[in-house]
């Protein structure tokens, strides 16, 4: 089965800063990666996939994450950081074939920026 | 345009006092997902449904039923609450296959 580890439990960065959420995974065949941010009391929100092609994908807000097939990463990335990105952040893969196709998330990393 | 919609937002039960969650999604898509999600777990799938009339466990299916009763609804049964149950859930529909999955608000769900 498909997975995904989210290392860490919470970053910490300051308002102005570059910001990482790691995210590796482990799949047999192509990985199809995705992640979603959560506010406070709200759902999962998309913020951007890799399917195929660039290594380097953009997303919503101004976040973009890496695909790294020999780490076996998709680190979250943003270059300058907002208060208002404090969140928590879910990275995912697709799990399955054929029209049986499931998200599998990871356990999720709590961004706070602080001012 | 609501997009997904859950029903209700709380719900306080006493244990082996059952419920029904609600879950309805304008978007015609084809599959939708009952997630639920506990501190330091992440999201974990209870079940899910490819299509209308289709179902299948995920995860964590124990407890749960799950009815798609039509393309619009899937709605998720607890039959014998139990504390262990205590938990958010979301619902979560998705069209296509690798295109975003959209998300409810979620189900706040305690079991005493």
């Amino acid at each position: 089965a498909q997975s995904v580890a989210q290392p860490e439990d919470q970053v910490n960065v300051a308002e102005g800063n570059p910001l990482t959420v790691k995210c590796t995974y482990s799949v047999s065949g192509n990985p199809y990666l995705f992640w979603y941010v959560q506010y406070p009391n709200r759902g999962l929100q998309f913020l951007l996939k890799y399917i195929t092609g660039d290594n380097l994908v953009k997303g919503s807000y101004g976040f973009e994450a890496e695909f790294n097939k020999s780490q076996t990463s998709f680190h979250l990335k943003k270059p300058s950081a907002l208060v208002s990105d404090s969140a928590l952040y879910f990275c995912a893969v697709r799990d399955g074939v054929g029209s049986f196709q499931k998200l599998v998330f990871g356990t999720g990393t709590r961004l706070l920026v602080s001012p | 345009n609501a997009g997904v919609t859950q029903t209700p937002k709380f719900q306080v039960l006493k244990t082996g006092q059952s419920m029904t969650l609600q879950c309805a999604q304008d978007m015609n898509h084809n599959s939708m997902y009952w997630y639920r999600q506990d501190p330091g777990m992440g999201l974990r799938l209870i079940y899910y449904s490819a299509s209308e009339g289709t179902t299948d466990k995920g995860e964590v299916p124990n407890g749960y039923n799950v009815s798609r009763l039509n393309k619009r609804e899937f709605s998720l049964r607890l039959e014998s609450a139990a504390p262990s149950q205590t938990s958010v859930y979301f619902c979560a529909t998705e069209g296509r296959v690798n295109t975003e999955a959209f998300f409810g608000q979620g189900t706040r769900l305690t079991v005493v």
